[in-house]
């Protein structure tokens, strides 16, 4: 069986400053690993995507992850937060064959002026 | 470039009511999907299907019904609407082999009174 708890449900940073979301996933497998983002009203987004190839992944708008599977961990970072990233971000995981997309509950990112 | 279409995108019913949402993919996708969100809870997984001809429940079916005769389509029928099932319905598909990734349609918006 896989999980995902995200730790915060919201976070709240300065324009800016960095953004660290964090996620910690339990899984059977090797396994898939997701972030994907949803502005309001909107439906999701893929940011970035592990499977194995690196540690740190790159992703679109300037977000990266780092898989560490000694921490069971892939926390979601930006150097430096834009108005623009206000939104609902998700971790999510799945099983070896993806049929399985299992969500965390989600961090909601505020970005202060 | 239409993607995953969801059809409708907003709807009110009364309890008791059946209905089906609608999803449609262009992209040759094997596997399809139907999650529901709810505020503080991610999305939960409904039904399933890896193909044509085959679907399987996820983890919270109770309620919906699901059907794959075709590659591209895959509705999502409510029987009996009930006030629990309040909630906006996002539809997915992906491929399967090694480059999973969701897409997902816009989200409809469904009310029960």
């Amino acid at each position: 069986a896989q999980s995902v708890t995200q730790l915060d449900s919201h976070v709240s940073v300065s324009e800016g400053t960095p953004v660290l979301l964090r996620c910690n996933y339990s899984s059977s497998y090797s396994p898939s690993l997701f972030w994907y983002v949803q502005h309001p009203n909107k439906g999701l987004q893929l940011l970035l995507k592990y499977t194995s190839a690196a540690t740190l992944v790159k992703g679109i708008n300037g977000f990266e992850a780092e898989f560490k599977k000694s921490e069971t961990s892939f926390h979601l970072t930006k150097p430096s937060a834009h108005m623009s990233d206000a939104a609902e971000y998700f971790c999510v995981v799945t099983n070896l064959y993806g049929q399985n997309f299992v969500f965390g509950p989600g961090t909601r990112l505020s970005v202060l002026p | 470039n239409a993607g995953v279409t969801q059809t409708p995108k907003f709807q009110v019913l009364k309890t008791g009511q059946s209905m089906t949402l609608q999803c449609a993919q262009d992209m040759n996708h094997e596997y399809m999907s139907w999650y529901r969100q709810d505020p503080g809870m991610g999305l939960r997984l409904i039904h399933y299907s890896v193909g044509a001809g085959i679907t399987d429940q996820g983890e919270v079916p109770n309620g919906y019904n699901v059907s794959r005769s075709t590659t591209e389509d895959f509705p999502l029928r409510l029987l009996s609407a009930a006030p629990s099932q309040t909630s906006v319905y996002f539809c997915a598909s992906s491929t399967t082999g090694g480059d999973e990734k969701l897409f997902f349609g816009s989200g409809t918006q469904l009310s029960v009174l």
